[in-house]
């Protein structure tokens, strides 16, 4: 069956570093993969999607890569925050398909 | 209001108890969601409603009856729910419900089965 792996272990970082947050899929070949932030007791807000046929994708501070050689795609945050700190969910989808999500990387950066 | 909204926030109920989670979408979307959240799982998809048809069932036991009136509200019935029913239930809508639609969540509803 499908499975999507996020980094279990959260991620500490100091303010101003780049994260780098990675999704893993197997037995599956999304054509979109979406990220999501969500904060404590709140639902997920989504960030950015690409597609399968984008190897990567740009917002502001985010960048997002697809391989889908390497079944991966990871997230970056430059120039990172206090306020970036979350946890990060990935959810890969095929055509005419439901999303599915990865249980979440979560992020701490420290000042 | 704008977005999604859920109502209550926090539930506490007994397993004998009946009670009803109500989500709204303010954005015009075709698509809602349930989902279910808990502690270091990922999101488990429950329901999906598409044009006020449900077209997703994630084999949710019967003490989950879902509600969809109209495309602008979904509702979660819960009867006799177990403790381990205990989670943060999600309400999401999108435009369109495959993979390429942008899903927007509600606050979610606190769930707890004593």
């Amino acid at each position: 069956s499908q499975k999507i792996e996020q980094n279990s272990e959260a991620l500490n970082i100091q303010e101003g570093k780049t994260a780098t947050l990675t999704c893993n899929y197997t037995n599956y070949s999304p054509a979109y993969l979406q990220w999501y932030r969500q904060d404590p007791g709140r639902g997920p807000v989504f960030l950015l999607l690409i597609r399968e046929n984008e190897k990567e994708k740009r917002k502001e501070r985010l960048k997002v890569t697809f391989d889908t050689t390497l079944k991966q795609s990871l997230f970056h945050i430059t120039a990172s925050q206090p306020a970036d700190s979350a946890t990060y969910l990935c959810a890969p989808g095929r055509y005419g398909n439901k999303l599915v999500f990865g249980a979440g990387t979560i992020l701490r950066v420290k000042s | 209001e704008t977005g999604v909204t859920q109502t209550p926030r926090h539930l506490v109920m007994g397993m004998t108890n009946k009670k009803s989670l109500k989500c709204e979408q303010h954005l015009g979307h075709n698509a809602m969601y349930w989902y279910k959240q808990s502690a270091k799982k990922p999101l488990e998809l429950m329901f999906v409603y598409n044009f006020k048809e449900q077209t997703e069932n994630n084999s949710v036991p019967s003490r989950f009856s879902p509600e969809c009136p109209n495309s602008s509200h979904l509702f979660l019935h819960l009867h006799t729910l177990q403790p381990e029913d205990s989670a943060l239930y999600l309400c999401a809508s999108s435009q369109e419900w495959t993979a390429r639609g942008e899903q927007f969540f509600g606050p979610g509803t606190r769930l707890t089965v004593l």
